[in-house]
């Protein structure tokens, strides 16, 4: 069960695209398409910002898109906003019928 | 609107016990899994347990098997999670959240859980 792997952090500027990659194994992300993605604001519970590699619930901007390629999952921010400074975390489902969780990526906004 | 609120956190001796619980209410509990995702101060996110709606199937992280029991009360909303044995590395703020396709769609706000002497 080890956590899959994110940048520590990736910066932009107001209005540019950034993208977080989040690289697991054959055992979660590469077989399954539930791959998930949170935003985090400092001291505050996690919110789904994509579902199922890259659905996107409804409320959420479609700035977020997701997408899969392989073993790694990645989170695409589009015109980025001074609002979207958080933590981001990937999941996945696992062959173990557990869940994993990424190490995380702070997104700062210059 | 779906509603998750975890309660019983609070500080705890090594090798102590406590029991979380998470009051569900907005969405027909009974008919969704439920997990729960820990955070140590200034970690990030782990995942710790799962159980189905029905609440036959359970599933652990390799960190807290043998120690945590997950259990749920469809009859009254009510998600549970036994910690017995806790160590200092548990210290950390305890997430309830509700499944959908094995991804947690809803959060609780948390309680925080502190392994200290």
């Amino acid at each position: 069960q080890s956590a899959l792997t994110q940048p520590a952090s990736v910066s932009g500027s107001p209005g540019q695209s950034i993208t977080i990659s989040c690289t697991g194994t054959s055992s979660d992300v590469g077989t399954y398409n539930f791959v998930s993605w949170y935003q985090q604001h400092p001291g505050k519970a996690p919110k789904l910002m994509i579902s199922d590699v890259s659905n996107r619930p409804s409320g959420v901007s479609n700035r977020f898109s997701g997408s899969k390629s392989g073993n790694t999952a990645s989170l695409t921010i589009s015109g980025l906003q001074a609002e979207d400074e958080a933590d981001y975390y990937c999941s996945s489902y696992t062959s173990s019928k557990t869940g994993v969780f990424g190490t995380g990526t702070k997104v700062t906004v210059l | 609107e779906v509603q998750l609120w975890e309660s019983g956190g609070g500080l705890v001796q090594p090798g102590g016990s406590l029991r979380l619980s998470c009051a569900a209410s907005g969405f027909s509990f009974s008919n969704y899994a439920m997990s729960w995702v820990r955070q140590a101060p200034g970690k990030g996110l782990e995942w710790v347990s799962v159980i189905s709606g029905r609440g036959d199937n359970a599933y652990y992280a390799d960190s807290v098997k043998g120690r945590f029991t997950i259990s749920r009360d469809n009859s009254k909303n009510t998600l549970y999670l036994q910690m017995n044995s806790l160590r200092a590395e548990d210290t950390a703020v305890y997430y309830c959240a509700k499944e959908h396709d094995r991804q947690n769609d809803y959060w609780g706000q948390g309680t925080l859980v502190t392994v200290s002497s």
